[in-house]
């Protein structure tokens, strides 16, 4: 079946370090791909999404690339912000969405 | 904003209880999701509807039954409460038919069974 796999945390990075969070999956075909966050005591918000091979997804500076070769998805961001700490979630289209476990991120000032 | 709402933060209920958690959207969304999330396994996939009257079993059924009466509610059940089912659960919608169409997440619900 479907499955994602994401890169244990936490990961800890001093202001403006440059993240990656690197994601995988399993699928049958090539499922629309996404990265949701979710920021402490609130529900996950779509963060970013890409729906075809080499397509890029990007929002608030973060991004990500589909990668149909790799089977990945990771997550890029230039420069983070404390702002930015939150636990971080890879997932995939099938029937219903399928997700990874999170990743956490603390940013530190 | 498509707004999703569940109906209660914070729950504590005793094993053996039967406990009703609900979610409602605004959005006259056709598909509603309930999942648990719990630490170092994510979110996992309790059951789903594409319509009114209409369920399908997720990856983690067991214990659980869901109602959909309504088109804007969609109710997760624990017939019979046990500690093993303390967890955060989110509610979920999306609009029919559009595979590359994120879900919208209610705030969570986190249920203790004492």
């Amino acid at each position: 079946g479907d499955s994602v796999t994401q890169m244990e945390g936490p990961v800890t990075l001093s202001e403006e370090a440059f993240l990656t969070i690197n994601c995988t999956y399993t699928a049958t075909g090539y499922p629309s791909l996404f990265w949701y966050v979710q920021y402490p005591g609130e529900g996950l918000q779509l963060l970013l999404k890409a729906t075809k091979a080499d397509d890029k997804g990007s929002n608030k500076g973060f991004e990500a690339t589909y990668r149909k070769e790799t089977t990945s998805f990771h997550l890029e961001k230039g420069s983070v912000q404390v702002s930015d700490s939150a636990v971080y979630f890879c997932a995939l289209r099938g029937r219903a969405l399928t997700f990874g476990s999170g990743t956490r991120l603390q940013v530190q000032p | 904003d498509v707004k999703v709402t569940q109906s209660s933060r914070y729950l504590v209920k005793r094993t053996g209880e039967k406990v009703f958690l609900e979610c409602v959207q605004d959005m006259d969304h056709e598909n509603m999701f309930w999942y648990r999330q719990d630490p170092g396994l994510g979110l996992r996939l309790i059951y789903f509807s594409y319509d009114v009257k209409m369920k399908e079993k997720g990856d983690i059924p067991e214990g659980y039954s869901v109602s959909r009466e309504k088109k804007e509610r969609f109710s997760l059940i624990l017939e019979s409460a046990s500690t093993n089912q303390t967890s955060m659960y989110l509610c979920a919608s999306s609009p029919p038919g559009d595979l590359n169409y994120g879900y919208t997440f209610g705030s969570g619900t986190r249920l203790t069974v004492v």
